[in-house]
This record gives structure tokens, C-alpha cells and sequence, in this order.
């Protein structure tokens, strides 16, 4: 059964900081991965998809880089900002067709001005 | 493109009473499901769908009833409600191997 686990459940910086944030998972077999942002009393938001064949995702100020074969990724913030703070959740889709995402259970990451 | 939408946005319902949460995709997805989400209990998966009249439960189904007569729709029916079911309920959409599409959520109070 896949599970995915997140580290550090939750994380605190001064602005401006680079930061990174962890999901490790514990089947390899996956069709693909995916970081999500949640703001108190908000909906997911997409942040970054990345395929099974792909290393790494890049979009704006985030980049996401998967390793299959250890069961990670990491989530690189690069010089967050106060707006950045939120929940970040990873979750994975199972190799199986048509499988569900299981979902880590999020850190939370709180930037200070 | 309005990708996945939910209705209602809030509800408040007394134990006992019935009723559905909408949920709507514009985007030809085959895969829908539902998910609730609690204070430390995270998102648990209550029930899904692979296609138009294919469903199947997930996590936490009892108590509830979803049907796929569409692709575009996936209703989630709580038949009795009860205090237990006061929650955060999050719709998704994807293809069968993409990435997720979630609507805005539905706040239910059960009093």
C-alpha cells in the first residue's frame, strides 16, 4: 500500500529565504506526482505535475523534483515572501490505471516578514 | 473554461435531514471523486468514479451515496445526516493517469 509522508510537518522563515520542503513515498510505481498549496479555509490549488519520466518541474519561483527510485521529492521555494505561507500537500497516483492520488498530510509553512 | 465547480459553497443541516452536493466538470474528465477533509485527519477519499456509470467507494463511504449518469457530473448524496459528517468536502477531476483538478469546496455544519 503506498503511503506518503512529509517533512516538516511545519516550517518557519524570515522572508527572503530559500527553503525547501520533503515528500517521501513508499512505492515506487507511480504514474505521477503532484504539489498542491491550501490557504486556511481554501480550496487546493495545483502547483506543479510531474510525471513518472520527468526529474524536475519548474514554474515561476517553485521547482519540484521527483526521484523514483528513492521514493522522493522535494519542493524548492525560491526567496518566499509572506504570501507564500500556506499548507503544501504531495501526493502521488499510484502506477495502477486509474488509481487514486494518496495524499501526504501537508507542511505547513508560515514566511515572516 | 470553469474546470470543476461545487455547489453549495456552505449548508447547514439538521441531523436527519438529506441532501446533495453538486459537483460539475468542463473538462471531459473520465476519473471524479469525492473527499472530505478534516482538522489533523487530512483528505480521505469517501468515493470515486473511472467513468460514466462506474463507481466505487474509497476510504470513509458509509454514509453516503454518489451515481455517474455523466461525465460531466458527480452528486454526492448524504442520505441521513449526522454530526459526524460536519466537514470540509472537496470534489476532484482528472484523466485516468493526470493530475488533479479540485473545485473550491463545500463547508457543511451539521447541527
Amino acid at each position: 500500500k503506498q503511503e506518503v509522508t512529509q517533512i516538516p510537518a511545519a516550517l518557519s522563515v524570515p522572508e527572503g529565504e530559500n527553503l525547501v520542503l520533503n515528500c517521501s513515498f513508499t512505492d515506487s510505481a507511480i504514474y505521477n506526482l503532484q504539489w498542491f498549496r491550501q490557504d486556511p479555509g481554501k480550496g487546493l490549488t495545483s502547483l506543479l505535475l510531474i510525471q513518472s519520466s520527468q526529474r524536475e518541474q519548474t514554474s515561476g519561483r517553485l521547482n519540484a523534483s521527483l526521484d523514483k527510485s528513492s521514493g522522493r521529492s522535494t519542493l524548492y521555494i525560491a526567496a518566499s515572501q509572506p504570501g507564500d505561507s500556506a499548507t503544501y500537500l504531495c501526493a502521488v497516483r499510484p502506477g495502477n490505471y486509474g488509481q487514486n492520488f494518496v495524499f501526504g498530510p501537508g507542511t505547513r509553512l508560515s514566511v515572516l516578514p | 473554461n470553469a474546470g470543476v465547480t461545487q455547489t453549495p459553497k456552505f449548508q447547514v443541516l439538521k441531523t436527519g435531514q438529506s441532501m446533495t452536493l453538486q459537483c460539475a466538470q468542463d473538462m471531459n474528465h473520465e476519473y471524479m471523486s469525492w473527499y472530505r477533509q478534516d482538522p489533523g485527519m487530512g483528505l480521505r477519499l469517501i468515493h470515486y468514479s473511472v467513468g460514466a456509470g462506474i463507481t466505487d467507494q474509497g476510504e470513509v463511504p458509509n454514509g453516503y451515496n454518489v451515481s455517474r449518469s455523466t461525465t460531466e457530473d458527480f452528486p454526492l448524496r448524504l442520505l441521513s445526516a449526522a454530526p459526524s459528517q460536519t466537514s470540509v468536502y472537496f470534489c476532484a477531476s482528472s484523466t485516468l493517469i493526470g493530475g488533479y483538478t479540485f473545485g473550491s469546496g463545500t463547508r457543511l455544519t451539521v447541527v
